[in-house]
């Protein structure tokens, strides 16, 4: 099955400044990747999402790259605010196939003031 | 608004008792919901697929007698856990797919169970 990796597990940046998250997957049929906000105690949150036929989406100060040949995808947060704290997670699945989510171990993000 | 809801947010029960789960999709008809659990500070872990009408479908090393999902309609999927341990404390979160169909499978996440079993 598809086993996600992601790093780094905990990550400070000061606010104002860019933070970046990454991810490997290991199934090469997959074809959708999500990334979440999860913060505590909360449902989580997609905050923006890629196709396998497309290499780049940015939405405002979220960004996410894809490398299909080597099977990992970055989420990258500028101009990084308190409120971007919380935890993130990126997941791979394959649509049209059986739609099931794996997720990464998760990021702990803070934004330092 | 919530497009998935769950019911209870939260239960306390004492070791050896059942607690159910109640997972709603409110504005659309869901034959396939999924059922994951979330242990403190860990990631989301795909429990099982529940399918209308049908059985199941459950992760390895998921029990499935002693988690039971019951999907009796479009609207509505229920996990209960069977003689509940300590062990299986944990955030139970549910989801169902934005649409049916080819690359529009964004999954819309339910508030969550907090389950604290004694």
């Amino acid at each position: 099955g598809e086993n996600v990796e992601q790093h780094p597990s905990t990550l400070s940046v000061q606010e104002g400044d860019s933070a970046v998250i990454k991810c490997t997957y290991s199934d090469s049929a997959s074809n959708y990747f999500p990334w979440y906000k999860q913060e505590l105690g909360k449902r989580p949150q997609l905050i923006i999402d890629i196709r396998s036929n497309v290499g780049e989406k940015k939405d405002q100060r979220i960004a996410v790259t894809l490398n299909k040949t080597a099977k990992h995808f970055s989420l990258h947060i500028t101009e990084t605010q308190p409120e971007d704290s919380a935890v993130y997670f990126c997941a791979a699945s394959i649509v049209g196939g059986n739609e099931k989510l794996t997720f990464g171990t998760g990021t702990r993000l803070t934004i330092i003031p | 608004g919530a497009v998935v809801s769950q019911h209870p947010s939260w239960v306390i029960c004492k070791s050896g008792t059942s607690v159910k789960i109640e997972c709603r999709s409110l504005d659309f008809q869901a034959t396939t919901m999924f059922w994951y659990r979330q242990f403190p500070k860990q990631s989301l872990m795909l429990m099982a697929t529940s399918n209308e009408g049908s059985k199941a479908t459950y992760e390895q090393g998921v029990e499935k007698d002693k988690f039971l999902i019951n999907h009796a309609s479009l609207t509505l999927s229920t996990l209960t856990v069977t003689s509940a341990h300590p062990e299986d404390s944990s955030f139970y979160i549910c989801s169902r797919l934005r649409l049916a169909g080819a690359f529009d499978n964004e999954q819309f996440f339910g508030p969550g169970t907090r389950l604290t079993v004694l």
